[in-house]
């Protein structure tokens, strides 16, 4: 079974910092790949995706992942935070090459400080 | 595009009642909805998966009687919370997709947030 591991919990930056979520997984094909971002008492926002070709995946909002297979990472990236970047960030993995069953990360909470 | 929406969007019942939660995919057309529960601070857990037309697929643990979920159409699934009791307080959140699509993905609603008293 898939799963996937979000090290930090709690994350805290300065506004114009950059910033670097990790996220790692487990799974024995080639994974299907998401960030999302949820904003507090709100759903889940796509941030992007990874399936296939180039492993750096540009998304919204200024964000960019890069799939690394030998370290079985997917780490979300942002060269220059913003105070509306504090949210909850989840990583998820989809089984069997699709997008069919995702697993999440137990989330990172970011918080921006001015 | 690919927008999910949820009704209602918050939700205060009685213990013993019963609470209809309604997904639906505004601009597309979802073969697939996803229903998840969140807990304060915790990730999602997946609950059942439904396909339009057949009948849902449960997560292991999830009571079937309790959570009924129908996706009568492509563009819409409900998730109904029977007698519902306190512990069955949190937030629930329904997703859409088309899969079997290349680069298929799934898309969230803002979620459900339901207090049984």
């Amino acid at each position: 079974a898939q799963s996937v591991t979000q090290p930090d919990i709690h994350i805290t930056v300065s506004e114009g910092a950059s910033l670097e979520l990790r996220c790692n997984y487990s799974y024995g094909a080639t994974p299907y790949l998401f960030w999302y971002v949820q904003s507090p008492g709100q759903g889940l926002q796509l941030l992007l995706k990874y399936f296939s070709g180039d492993t750096l995946v540009q998304g919204i909002k200024g964000f960019e992942a890069e799939f690394k297979r030998s370290q079985s990472s997917f780490n979300l990236r942002k060269p220059s935070v913003h105070w509306s970047d504090a949210a909850e960030y989840f990583c998820a993995v989809g089984a069997g090459g699709t997008a069919s069953k995702l697993t999440f990360g137990t989330g990172t909470r970011l918080q921006v400080t001015l | 595009g690919a927008v999910v929406s949820q009704h209602p969007s918050w939700v205060i019942c009685k213990s013993g009642t019963s609470v209809k939660i309604e997904c639906r995919s505004l601009d597309f057309q979802a073969t697939t909805m996803f229903w998840y529960r969140q807990f304060p601070k915790q990730s999602l857990m997946l609950m059942a998966t439904s396909n339009e037309g057949s009948k849902a697929t449960y997560e292991q643990g999830v009571e079937k009687d309790k959570f009924l979920i129908n996706h009568a159409s492509l563009t819409l699934s409900t998730l109904t919370v029977t007698s519902a009791h306190p512990e069955d307080s949190s937030f629930y959140i329904c997703s859409a997709s088309t899969l079997g699509q290349i680069k298929e993905t799934q898309y969230f609603g803002p979620g459900t947030r339901l207090l049984v008293l």
